[in-house]
């Protein structure tokens, strides 16, 4: 099946640094890019929609200026969480879909802010 | 409002067999999608329902009905590695998924 590499798996940072996170579709070209989030027992939420070569569509509540999403290209999007804090400790995982009906996970990001 | 409900959490003996359901009401359909997760792991396909009636792969089968706005997973011979959490997930008119809060299973000698 198709893959969807994410990297890096697991990540600490201190507070107020940024935290870059790249997510690729390896063996196809993906029409959307997502962007998850997900607290300990909680579903995913979404955070955000990423078409390649123009800005990210953010969902209500999502920080547009603090997650930064730049999809350069059709097998490449980035999230990068800027001055991060440990509220933003978090499990982040980015998906793709191959024309609209497949979605494909990332292996998923576990930030941890200390 | 969209909304996706299961349940939060069923029990299940190993061996034996379990159904699993959703019921949704979203703006559009565009097909139903069902997910396994494991703990501190991302999400993995399982099951994709566009059309009503039941979709058999292996020991997993799913079920839709568009008009009831209802669908399960149903597992049979259940395995201990089969603990997880199961999400139903619909992709609205925008082709975006939404997603139900997700099923614990718990898989018992």
């Amino acid at each position: 099946g198709a893959v969807v590499s994410q990297h890096p798996s697991r990540v600490i940072c201190k507070s107020g640094t940024s935290v870059k996170i790249e997510c690729r579709s390896l063996d196809f070209q993906a029409t959307t890019m997502f962007w998850y989030r997900q607290f300990p027992k909680q579903s995913l939420m979404l955070m955000a929609t990423s078409n390649e070569g123009s800005k990210a569509t953010y969902e209500q509540g999502v920080e547009k200026d603090k997650f930064l999403i730049n999809h350069a290209s059709l097998t490449l999007s980035t999230l990068t969480v800027t001055s991060a804090h440990p509220e933003d400790s978090s499990f982040y995982i980015c998906s793709a879909t191959r024309g609209h009906t497949e979605a494909f996970f990332g292996q998923g990001t576990r930030l941890t802010v200390v | 409002g969209q909304n996706i409900d299961q349940p939060t959490e069923m029990t299940a003996t190993e061996g034996a067999i379990v159904q699993i359901n959703c019921t949704y009401q979203t703006s559009g359909f565009n097909g139903l999608f069902w997910y396994q997760q494991h703990a501190g792991e991302a999400p993995t396909f399982l099951s994709y329902n566009v059309l009503d009636g039941l979709e058999e792969k292996g020991r997993f089968s799913s079920f839709l009905s568009r008009s009831k706005g209802y669908s399960y997973l149903l597992l049979k011979e259940l395995q201990m590695k089969d603990s997880a959490s199961y999400l139903c997930a619909v992709m609205d008119s925008n082709y975006q998924l939404i997603w139900g809060a997700g099923t614990k299973l718990i898989i018992k000698p």
